[in-house]
């Protein structure tokens, strides 16, 4: 199975600064045929099911503000988030979709400083 | 408006059984890649199955032997029979669909609780 990793488990940003997510995983998610990263981002706010923000590691899902990225290849991965709103308070997932068992990341928390 | 409906979840003895149901609307689950995705209290996200467009099924390692992913076609309904439940089958399942790209969720569902105890 390919194992995400994250960091930080948490961060705390001042709202209109930058917050920055890492990702690691296991083994490439890079399938050589197409040059895709099988690599997705979602956030989950508490009492709701997880939304998608970024897939192909760096395309940005449809209606996603564009303060929303991510870049990133291989095995290490970003998602950026150029100014903090207070509405982007949520835990932050990475997830592979290389290959079958899809694993996720253990989830960061983004808070307002 | 594409929809996800759960339903089926609740409080289930060790050893018990139940079925899961994941209602679409606004698509055809049949021609859609579809998965169930479950979350543990206070946990992070774990894939548990998923079924493809030509009907092939797929299970974590966890669930494989115990849960069977089904959908019915007349109903646009996906399901997940769960039998021999453990204390930590105890989550919130939700169902997701895959869209056009195997393996990436672009609709969730709210969620069903399910809940393993004695």
């Amino acid at each position: 199975d390919i194992v995400m990793t994250q960091s930080p488990d948490s961060l705390a940003v001042s709202l209109g600064e930058r917050a920055t997510i890492n990702c690691k995983s296991s083994q490439s998610v890079l399938y050589s045929s197409n040059n895709l990263n099988y690599l997705a981002w979602y956030h989950q706010k508490p009492g709701q099911p997880p939304k998608l923000l970024i897939y192909w590691a760096s395309s940005r899902e449809s209606g996603v503000p564009d303060r929303f990225s991510g870049s990133g290849s291989g095995t290490e991965f970003t998602l950026t988030i150029s100014s903090l709103q207070a509405e982007d308070v949520a835990v932050y997932y990475c997830q592979q979709y290389y290959s079958t068992p899809y694993t996720f990341g253990q989830g960061t928390k983004l808070e307002i400083k | 408006e594409v929809q996800l409906v759960e339903s089926g979840g609740g409080l289930v003895q060790p050893g018990g059984s139940l079925r899961l149901s994941c209602t679409a609307s606004g698509f055809t689950v049949s021609s859609n890649y579809m998965s169930w995705v479950r979350q543990a209290p206070g946990k992070g996200l774990e894939w548990v199955s998923g079924i493809y467009r030509d009907g092939s099924t797929y299970y974590a390692d966890s669930v494989k032997g115990r849960f069977t992913i089904s959908r019915d076609n007349s109903k646009n309904t996906l399901y997940l029979q769960m039998n021999s439940l453990r204390v930590e089958d105890t989550a919130v399942y939700y169902c997701a669909r895959e869209g056009e790209v195997i393996g990436r969720f672009d609709y969730w569902g709210q969620g069903t609780l399910v809940t393993v105890s004695s």
